[in-house]
């Protein structure tokens, strides 16, 4: 079956520094690679997907690129703010076919201090 | 634009009583999932609809738990009766039409549920 298996956390760094979040994943088929953020007391937003090999996501600074080789997606930003802080969550989804569910990974909690 | 809107946000009673979470998925959107996020056992998708269908319920727990969606602006998770096993954050997301599989879930702010 598909499974996600993401860096455990928790990840604590300093304003500015760079971050990488590791997310490696098993599945069959194509499937489509999303990341979520999840703020304290809020439901997840996509933070950004790709849906197919070497497309690379990205949005508010952070990118990630899918990379059918090495089974992976890792989550990189530059330089980190506060405001970063939250949980995130690597997905897949499997496209084509009848696999339509999101599989999770267990979330990565960031900490950035100033 | 209005996201997906949960209620109650926060939903505390007593073991043994019936519990209902409502969801308003976004206009337009015609896939709409219910998962339970605990820190143990981490997001669980419990049912999804398409087109006011339910699809798959593989994921709800037991006979206890029943979900409907009697049009396309609105859904009910039931809890009959609820136990504190039952206890956690529940989230509503839905999804425009599309590929399934490549289109994003939009999440509500979710109903946190303690089971007393």
């Amino acid at each position: 079956g598909n499974s996600v298996t993401q860096m455990e956390g928790p990840v604590t760094l300093s304003e500015e520094a760079f971050l990488t979040i590791n997310c490696t994943y098993t599945a069959t088929g194509y499937p489509s690679l999303f990341w979520y953020v999840q703020y304290p007391g809020e439901g997840l937003q996509l933070l950004l997907k790709a849906t197919k090999a070497d497309d690379k996501g990205s949005n508010k600074g952070f990118e990630a690129t899918y990379r059918k080789e090495t089974t992976s997606f890792h989550l990189e930003k530059g330089s980190v703010q506060v405001s970063d802080s939250a949980v995130y969550f690597c997905a897949l989804s499997d496209r084509g076919g009848s696999n339509y569910k999101l599989t999770f990974g267990k979330g990565t909690l960031l900490t950035v201090n100033p | 634009d209005a996201g997906v809107i949960q209620s109650p946000r926060h939903e505390v009673t007593e073991m043994g009583q019936e519990v209902t979470l409502r969801c308003k998925p976004i206009s337009g959107h015609n896939s709409l999932f219910w998962y339970r996020q605990t820190m143990m056992r981490g997001l669980e998708l419990l049912i999804y609809f398409n087109n006011n269908v339910p699809i798959d319920d593989s994921g709800m727990p037991e006979d206890r738990f029943s979900a409907k969606m009697p049009n396309a602006s609105f859904s009910t998770l039931k809890i009959q009766p609820s136990e504190p096993r039952d206890s956690a954050v529940y989230f509503c997301a839905s999804s425009p039409p599309g590929q399934v599989s490549n289109q994003p879930q939009h999440f509500g702010d979710g109903t946190r549920l303690s089971i007393l």
